[in-house]
């Protein structure tokens, strides 16, 4: 069973490109969380999924972040017109459900804005 | 809103020596999820050790152990027997129960394994 893959492991993209980072969960799981890591900070959630719907948003930026965990494939975290300050570490995590078991993450992908 | 406090930026062990690790919290639920998780350069994330708040007895894993004190709310993080691959951010996480799992995380401790 692969572990939380996430892709790619670094992202270099200039002011006001889009940056789209991706996430499969392990087999089986159907709970998807994106966590952002600044650097010398912990871990800020930003919006957590299952299948076909987003279920708490309520960490995302309101504006030019987005994201989605479609039926098939992966969940995406989308970025538009990135800035400087998105620069950062994105993880992924997954649970097989919403009860009494730990989330597995991803490596993350390292977004750096140049 | 539950938070979750590690109060040291950056600790140091000697190699074989012990090491605790402090974390508090503050939630208004009484029952949860503790867990303390190892981010070692690589950035993977490792599940180190899961305290369940109902359970009295602290959680152990090899040389990891916890002391869980729930009336003070506090979650410390035990090392025994340090060694030079333990040297990572260790971070503490709270989880809310219920249908809503996402885990509440500290900023991290920086553990330093001297030889």
């Amino acid at each position: 069973n692969a572990g939380v893959m996430q892709n790619p492991r670094h992202l270099v993209r200039r002011r006001g490109q889009e940056a789209r980072l991706r996430c499969s969960p392990m087999k089986g799981h159907s709970h998807v969380y994106w966590y952002r890591q600044l650097p010398e900070e912990g871990l800020k959630f930003m919006v957590y999924l299952q299948k076909e719907n987003i279920i708490d948003e309520s960490g995302m930026p309101k504006e030019r972040f987005s994201a989605e965990f479609p039926k098939e494939g992966p969940s995406i975290l989308r970025i538009q017109q990135v800035v400087r300050g998105d620069s950062a570490a994105y993880f992924c995590a997954s649970s097989p459900d919403s009860g009494n078991t730990e989330a597995f993450f991803g490596q993350g992908t390292r977004l750096t804005v140049v | 809103a539950q938070t979750v406090t590690q109060s040291q930026p950056e600790m140091s062990v000697q190699e074989a020596e012990t090491v605790t690790l402090s974390c508090t919290y503050d939630t208004s639920e009484s029952d949860y999820y503790l867990f303390w998780y190892k981010q070692p350069p690589s950035r993977q994330m490792i599940l180190v050790i899961r305290q369940e708040a109902y359970k009295q007895q602290n959680a152990t894993e090899n040389r990891f152990s916890v002391n869980f004190q729930k009336a003070a709310k506090s979650f410390s993080l035990k090392i025994s027997d340090s060694q030079l691959g333990d040297a990572a951010m260790y971070f503490c996480a709270y989880r809310r129960p219920g249908g809503s799992y996402i885990p509440t995380f500290g900023r991290g401790t920086s553990l330093i394994v001297h030889p």
